[in-house]
């Protein structure tokens, strides 16, 4: 089955500790996307990538990173620097080619301590 | 810039009730306009979707009709089940291939009642 997959589905860490969330796509889309989602409000993007070794930032990507070396994975790293991490974080993909469509994976809720 | 703009939640109903969600937006261009239906816990999925003035999106019972001239995107069902009970997010592209991500409203969490 193709689909988006998001690891692990719950995430803890400690204040000043580095975390790597994991996004991985089998529907050969180029286009990937990481948005957070806080209680109450709608997705804001963070960053994105329209091809392998490219990516922008969103409207929030400050104390995040992101890499783009394969077609399939997109991971966010959620930096010791983002003062207020604890949300849900989502993923996304979606073709180039003229479908504004985005399909989404299952989310990571991350927790700091 | 671009925004959205969707009714205050929770929304509750009765079962078979007639339930209309609303959705204004604001683009500086022609945008393509989303429903996403969130489920607890889990990540969005496409309800429907429309891309040109006057198309009508249609999924499983869900309508929207992409109206430019009141800049809204209203979503309808006619009988509404429990398992309809969700958070529903309207969304707006208007970046040329959603390349730049999409616009969210902050979503309407419907509860439905038996």
């Amino acid at each position: 089955d193709g689909g988006i997959t998001q690891s692990p589905k719950y995430l803890f860490r400690k204040e000043g500790q580095n975390v790597t969330l994991s996004c991985e796509q089998n529907l050969n889309h180029d286009a990937m996307y990481w948005y957070r989602q806080d209680p109450g409000q709608g997705l804001r993007l963070i960053y994105y990538s329209q091809i392998v070794n490219d990516f922008q930032k969103g409207d929030i990507a400050e104390g995040y990173s992101v890499s783009r070396e394969k077609k399939e994975s997109f991971p966010l790293t959620v930096t010791s620097a983002q003062k207020n991490p604890t949300a849900f974080y989502l993923c996304a993909s979606s073709t180039d080619r003229g479908t504004d469509t985005q399909y989404f994976g299952p989310g990571t809720r991350l927790t700091v301590l | 810039g671009n925004s959205v703009t969707q009714m205050e939640g929770p929304v509750t109903l009765s079962e078979e009730a007639f339930l209309t969600i609303n959705c204004t937006y604001t683009a500086t261009g022609y945008p393509s306009l989303f429903w996403y239906v969130q489920y607890p816990g889990e990540g969005l999925q496409l309800l429907l979707k429309a891309t040109k003035a006057d198309d009508k999106g249609s999924n499983k019972g869900f309508e929207a009709t992409y109206r430019k001239e009141t800049t809204s995107f209203h979503l309808e069902k006619g009988s509404v089940q429990v398992s309809d009970s969700a958070v529903y997010f309207c969304a707006l592209s208007d970046r040329g291939g959603g390349a730049d991500g999409l616009t969210f409203g902050k979503g309407t969490h419907l509860i439905i009642q038996p």
